[in-house]
């Protein structure tokens, strides 16, 4: 069974620049979310889609960060415009979980962005 | 590859001997748990999970041990490998949060030939 699939891997932009991410999640998964992970930290959640409607948005910045999951499986995540603090690593994660009880999640490899 | 945490609490141990993972939880009212091994330059990897109605699960080679009167959770690794050498994260989650993931802060395991 694939996984979690991300891109791209490494992106490298200057502040004030805009970025988007990709994810694929695994087939089949209702539910999809997107993680800030800064460096020694354990991942923060950004938004959770459940098919292709937001459940939960209520950590993500949205005067510079949007996402969207237009037919209920991609998902794509931008940041317009960048921060130096947006530096992190962006990780896609996805789940079966349809809102009972155990709700085990697999992440993507993430994408690691650095702002100049 | 990228460096998952430069200043997290660090457990070296011996190849061979075994390992124990510590994580304190804050809500009261989680009732579901998971383990999560993070390889540098990789997302988080599921290793294994516990509910609130148990206190102990076991796993291949792994065992989670669950206290929720002092809302403690830990990681048993038997016999561990070079490729054990990662960071742990412990999730926490609970039907009053939407389930959503709450993660701990991370340890790094390293792993002496």
């Amino acid at each position: 069974e694939a996984g979690v699939a991300q891109s791209p891997r490494y992106k490298i932009i200057e502040k004030r620049q805009s970025v988007a991410f990709w994810c694929n999640p695994i087939s089949g998964h209702a539910t999809l979310y997107w993680y800030q992970q800064i460096l020694g930290q354990g991942p923060k959640l950004l938004i959770q889609f459940q098919n292709n409607g937001v459940v939960d948005d209520s950590q993500l910045p949205k005067d510079r960060f949007s996402a969207e999951r237009l037919k209920g499986v991609d998902s794509t995540l931008k940041i317009q415009p960048a921060k130096l603090e947006d530096s992190a690593v962006y990780l896609c994660a996805s789940s079966f979980y349809t809102g009972q009880g155990r709700n085990t999640q697999y992440f993507g490899p993430g994408t690691r962005l650095t702002v100049l | 590859g990228e460096s998952v945490g430069l200043h997290l609490p660090t457990l070296s141990v011996q190849e061979g001997d075994n390992s124990i993972i510590n994580c304190a939880y804050s809500n009261s009212a989680s009732d579901y748990f998971i383990w999560y091994k993070q390889e540098s330059g990789k997302g988080p990897q599921f290793i294994i999970d516990i509910r609130s109605n148990m206190d102990k699960r076991q796993g291949q080679r792994v065992t989670v041990l669950l206290n929720k009167t002092v809302k403690h959770l830990s990681l048993q690794i038997a016999a561990t490998q070079p490729g054990d050498s990662a960071v742990y994260f412990c999730a926490e989650t609970a039907m009053d949060s939407s389930y959503k993931l709450i993660f701990g802060s991370g340890t790094r395991l390293l792993v002496r030939p």
